[in-house]
């Protein structure tokens, strides 16, 4: 079946660096790849859509400047998390649809754990 | 966009049937109604789908009925590796309005 792999599956880093986190599509191309923020105990937060060679499309209230979206081939899109703080702690996972049929059901990553000291 | 509504959460013991009804009484005529199953530290996994009436797979089952405006899924003896959290989504990946995950259901199979 199709996967998304996602990568790091757990990072640390210190107030004020940036966090690259990858999510590739390893058998199948998406020209489309969803990105969420999952706190404890809570659901899934869609934070934006990556569309393969053109801008992504944010959520109210997700700033855009912050986090970077870069959707450069049909198999890799990266989520950069800048100037990371404390409350950017989170669980971030990415899904993508293996094609173009708008029931196509949703793979995800296995997510990745951001733990900002 | 339909949103839904689920039971927080449930408990059951192993080897019952669990059955996990969604409403969605906004849904429209586009929209699919797929579940995801989620582990603790990982990302949501894909169950079933269907539209309207019954789907069955080899993990699951999905009744619809006629109104659509619920759901339910069932899962045949459930195992202490059923303990999940289970999530309903309606809609469609391309929509003007993006699928949104609800507050989604916590089962706990008691052994």
């Amino acid at each position: 079946g199709a996967v998304v792999s996602q990568h790091p599956s757990w990072v640390i880093c210190k107030s004020g660096t940036s966090v690259k986190i990858e999510c590739r599509s390893l058998d199948f191309q998406a020209t489309t790849m969803f990105w969420y923020r999952q706190f404890p105990k809570q659901s899934l937060m869609l934070m934006a859509t990556s569309n393969e060679g053109s801008k992504a499309t944010y959520e109210q209230g997700v700033e855009k400047d912050k986090f970077l979206i870069n959707h450069a081939s049909l198999t890799l899109s990266t989520l950069t998390v800048t100037s990371a703080h404390p409350e950017d702690s989170s669980f971030y996972i990415c899904s993508a649809p293996d094609s173009g049929a708008v029931n196509s059901p949703l793979h995800f990553g296995n997510g990745t754990r951001l733990t900002v000291t | 966009l339909a949103k839904t509504t689920q039971p927080i959460s449930m408990d059951s013991y192993e080897g019952q049937e669990v059955n996990i009804t969604c409403s969605h009484n906004n849904i429209a005529t586009n929209d699919y109604i797929t579940w995801y199953q989620q582990f603790p530290s990982q990302g949501p996994r894909f169950i079933i789908q269907g539209y309207k009436t019954k789907v069955t797979n080899e993990v699951a089952s999905l009744f619809i009925p006629a109104d659509r405006k619920s759901s339910t899924l069932s899962l045949p003896r459930v195992s202490l590796s059923d303990t999940a959290v289970y999530y309903c989504l309606v809609g469609d990946n391309f929509g003007n309005e993006k699928l949104t995950f609800g507050t989604g259901t916590r089962l706990t199979i008691i052994p």
